[in-house]
């Protein structure tokens, strides 16, 4: 089964630009794979934010993006916000079945 | 509105077995593949296993394979989870979704297997 890495923690600044990157094992990420992001809170259910690389819900802030950079999905915050800190996961779709990242635990400090 | 609703959840023994259940409405479930995700305490989220829309296939994640079986009464607008010969690791809240377009997720419900 393949396995999706994410960055395990990162920091942004309020009012900064942070990008978190989702990555295959089995070679370069695409829009084959449908990439999801998603965004959970502590002791929330998570919530998707994008879908099929960069689609967004009706709810997703729009300072949040998806896209594919070298290789990888990958999700873009600009202008980060207090509430913006929580854990992101991303979740790629292979022949066999899905597949989420370990997430990212993102702070905003 | 998308709503799914899950339940079933407890605490049973290792080697019991557990039947959980996610309602759905607000959307075509008989259109729809599903999943069953979980939550392990303090861990990441983890596929579980997906069905078919019409439920002709089914797919699990090599942790539960020969012991879950998800199934599904469109009629009913229900995903079930079926679980077996339960594991302490298997503890976690489960959550059932809906990915293809666009992506929603019940509130989870949370099985514990304890002695």
């Amino acid at each position: 089964q393949a396995v999706v890495t994410q960055e395990p923690s990162l920091t942004v600044s309020p009012g900064g630009t942070v990008t978190l990157s989702c990555g295959s094992s089995t070679g370069p990420v695409t829009s084959s794979h449908y990439p999801f992001w998603f965004q959970q809170k502590p002791g929330q259910a998570p919530r998707t934010l994008i879908y099929d690389t960069g689609d967004k819900h009706s709810w997703t802030p729009a300072r949040f993006s998806g896209s594919l950079l070298g290789g990888k999905a990958a999700l873009t915050l600009s202008g980060a916000l207090p509430e913006d800190e929580a854990d992101y996961y991303c979740l790629l779709f292979y022949s066999g079945g899905v597949v989420i990242g370990g997430g990212t635990k993102l702070t905003v400090l | 509105e998308v709503k799914l609703v899950e339940s079933g959840g407890g605490l049973v023994q290792p080697g019991g077995s557990l039947r959980l259940s996610c309602v759905v409405s607000g959307f075509s479930f008989s259109s729809y593949w599903m999943y069953w995700v979980r939550q392990a305490p303090g861990k990441g989220l983890v596929w579980v296993s997906r069905i078919y829309d019409d439920g002709s296939r089914t797919d699990y994640a090599d942790s539960v394979k020969g012991r879950f079986t998800i199934s599904r009464d469109n009629a009913k607008n229900t995903l079930y989870l079926q679980m077996n010969s339960l594991r302490v690791e298997d503890t976690a809240v489960y959550y059932c979704a809906r990915f293809h377009s666009g992506g929603y997720w019940g509130q989870g419900t949370l099985v514990t297997v304890s002695s």
